[in-house]
């Protein structure tokens, strides 16, 4: 069982827009930054954010983070095929551990 | 551009030990405020963080794992390496070494390997 609770899946059409949320506690998101992750099938995750609301180089801005509180979300607008992948949130805790959530599958229909 | 590779032992015994290598090229493992960490994904789970390493040789641990993870580095070979002892089936999983800006983010991942624990 995770600490940071994701659904299991969203979907949405190409060119659409869907959220991911994220929801933890003080002892983590409420006290750190959260960063996101995209595992497309058979790869290593990759960073898509970081510090909450960053974006490293070469990430489109159709991808965006927010946090508020004990929760984060991912958002990602204009949805593409290539979009279809497992996403991931992840912070820290008050132990210094990383802490990660149990993944959503996006499907693009 | 920093690149993070695995090697090791594909397959363990069960009560044995996992051990695991990073290389690190494109860049001094000793440069900047990077920390090491090792981070593992059981077919069709999510991620699980193990520990990571400072070039100062600090260190931090899963505290579920803690009893059994020796996380260590040298700089002269740019490697950082994972030790997880009394092994079983459980710890089969795909293992990814990565770099960590502290509290922030997880920002470059091996490409991973899989170890499986089977007699």
């Amino acid at each position: 069982q995770s600490v940071l609770t994701q659904p299991p899946s969203v979907s949405a059409a190409p060119g659409q827009k869907v959220t991911i949320s994220c929801s933890g506690s003080s002892s983590n998101i409420g006290n750190n930054y959260v960063s996101w992750y995209q595992q497309l099938p058979g790869t290593a995750p990759k960073l898509l954010i970081y510090e909450n609301n960053k974006r490293p180089s070469g990430i489109p801005d159709r991808f965006s983070g927010s946090k508020s509180g004990t929760s984060a979300t991912l958002g990602i607008t204009g949805l593409q095929t290539g979009d279809e992948a497992d996403y991931y949130c992840g912070t820290w805790d008050s132990s210094l551990s990383a802490r990660f959530g149990g993944g959503t599958k996006l499907t693009v229909l | 551009q920093v690149q993070l590779q695995e090697s090791g032992p594909g397959l363990v015994k069960p009560s044995q030990t996992l051990s695991l290598t990073c290389t690190v090229s494109g860049g001094s493992i000793s440069s900047g405020s990077y920390y090491w960490s090792w981070i593992r994904q059981p077919a069709g789970k999510g991620l699980e963080w193990i520990g990571r390493i400072y070039t100062s040789g600090s260190t931090n641990y899963n505290p579920s794992l803690k009893s059994r993870v020796t996380i260590s580095v040298d700089t002269s070979k740019n490697q950082f390496s994972l030790k997880l002892s009394s092994v079983t089936a459980a710890d089969t999983a795909v293992y990814y070494c990565a770099r960590e800006l502290r509290l922030r983010a997880i920002d470059y991942w091996g490409q991973g390997t899989l170890v499986t624990v089977s007699s």
